[in-house]
């Protein structure tokens, strides 16, 4: 089957301590993104990439980072510079970077800090 | 800058009952596409539907039907005769050809009660 998936599903982590999410697709999508959502709000784009080995910063970078160093794989690391990570990850992956492609979503990781 | 409102935070009806969530967006660009995403309990974003900016027709799917129009700059999504599977929140989204990435609205919470 084709798709997106993310783990872990539910991640506990210390304050100051980094950790990573894990993002993997096979559906050889070029474009992959990764978005926060908090309780009762909208997503809020953190980074995306166009195209391996790119990436760019989205509205709320700070604290946050990315590599794509293959196509099917868009780590995301929370360091501990972000100053509230407790949320809902959710990460995305389109055939191409444009406005008409439409994202496909993964089932999301939820961070809690204790 | 783009922008999507839903200003419908929650909504509950009775199950066979029709329901329309709202959507409200602002934009400056001519080209822009429009989309519904579904999150059930479990998460993870389901896509729905895409419009173009060209495209006003409206669009059915089942007990699904989507009203676009420009004069109002609105693109609402209705559900005929809802079940309690369509209990979730709603996403209403933006995307616009000049610009970097998707805006996404806050959600409606839709309960639909037995």
């Amino acid at each position: 089957d084709g798709g997106i998936t993310q783990s872990p599903k539910y991640l506990f982590r210390k304050e100051g301590q980094n950790v990573t999410l894990s993002c993997e697709q096979n559906l050889n999508h070029d474009a992959m993104y990764w978005y926060r959502q908090d309780p009762g709000q909208g997503l809020r784009l953190i980074y995306y990439s166009q195209i391996v080995n790119d990436f760019q910063k989205g509205d709320i970078a700070e604290g946050y980072s990315v590599s794509r160093e293959k196509k099917e794989s868009f780590p995301l690391t929370v360091t501990s510079a972000q100053k509230n990570p407790t949320a809902f990850y959710l990460c995305a992956s389109s055939a191409d970077w444009g406005a008409q492609d439409t994202q496909y979503f993964g089932p999301g990781t939820r961070l809690t800090v204790l | 800058a783009q922008k999507v409102t839903q200003a419908q935070t929650e909504i509950s009806v009775v199950e066979k009952e029709d329901v329309t969530l709202d959507c409200v967006y602002e934009t400056r660009d001519t080209t822009y596409y429009l989309f519904w995403y579904k999150q059930p309990p479990s998460g993870e974003l389901v896509f729905l539907i895409r419009r173009n900016s060209f495209d006003e027709q409206n669009e059915i799917s089942g007990r699904y039907s989507w009203n676009f129009q420009k004069s109002t700059s609105s693109f609402n999504f209705t559900i005929t005769a809802s079940q309690v599977v369509d209990s979730a929140v709603y996403f209403c989204a933006l995307s616009e050809a000049a610009g970097d990435d998707m805006r996404f609205g806050a959600g409606t919470r839709l309960t639909v009660k037995p």
